[in-house]
């Protein structure tokens, strides 16, 4: 089973640039994740789609980033413009329904990351 | 407080020791915990779930205590493969999605 896909793998970029980021999920996930992982700290929730959807966006920079999931698969991740803090590796991941209950939680595969640094 | 916190390390224990590591959280109403191991540059991938007082696979048992809210994580006869950083993760519980929280990790690291 292919996992998740995610390009570019590394994208150097100036600060007030713009950048894109781009994940393909498993296939029949239906829950796609973005997170930001800065270097030394673990990785924090940007949003999160249930299909194409939005479920929580609450830690999503507004002003500066958007991220779309149209069609219920791949997902895009934009930065408009980039400032030096947003250096940092941008992991995608996904699970198949996401939905918690009774304790379980459906397992969130994750992909290589594209590592992003703003100069 | 946070709401997941972490000893950063780094653990530098020899080869064939037992290590341990601990997590703390803050919400006493989450119910499941999460070990993720995360390589060098690589992605974080789910090592063991802990639904009740606690977890054993193989050489990693991981360990729950509701009362001090906290879990630990213990590895017997430690391989210079288990060198990684491991993240705790908790599920934020009042998420009605499946929203999850990552401490900053342990790094540790084996030595021949």
């Amino acid at each position: 089973e292919a996992g998740v896909a995610q390009s570019p793998r590394y994208k150097i970029i100036e600060k007030r640039q713009s950048v894109a980021f781009w994940c393909n999920p498993i296939s029949g996930h239906a829950t796609l994740y973005w997170y930001q992982q800065i270097l030394g700290q673990g990785p924090k929730l940007l949003i999160q789609f249930q299909n194409n959807g939005v479920v929580d966006d609450s830690q999503l920079p507004k002003d500066r980033f958007s991220a779309e999931r149209l069609k219920g698969v791949d997902s895009t991740l934009k930065i408009q413009p980039a400032k030096l803090e947003d250096s940092a590796v941008y992991l995608c991941a996904s699970s198949s329904s996401g939905l918690a209950g009774d304790g379980g939680l459906d397992t969130q595969y994750f992909g290589p990351g594209t590592r992003l640094t703003v100069l | 407080r946070k709401e997941v916190e972490q000893d950063p390390g780094p653990f530098n224990v020899p080869e064939g020791a037992t290590v341990a590591f601990n997590c703390t959280y803050s919400n006493s109403a989450s119910q499941s915990f999460f070990w993720y191991r995360q390589d060098c540059r690589k992605e974080p991938k789910l090592l063991m779930s802990v639904y009740s007082s606690g977890n054993e696979d193989g050489r990693f048992t991981a360990q729950l205590n509701r009362a001090s809210q906290y879990i630990s994580l213990l590895i017997r006869d430690s391989k210079l493969s288990d060198s990684a950083t491991y993240l705790c993760v908790v599920p934020d519980p009042y998420s009605s999605a499946s929203k999850i929280i990552f401490g900053s990790g342990t790094r540790l690291s084996i030595r021949p």
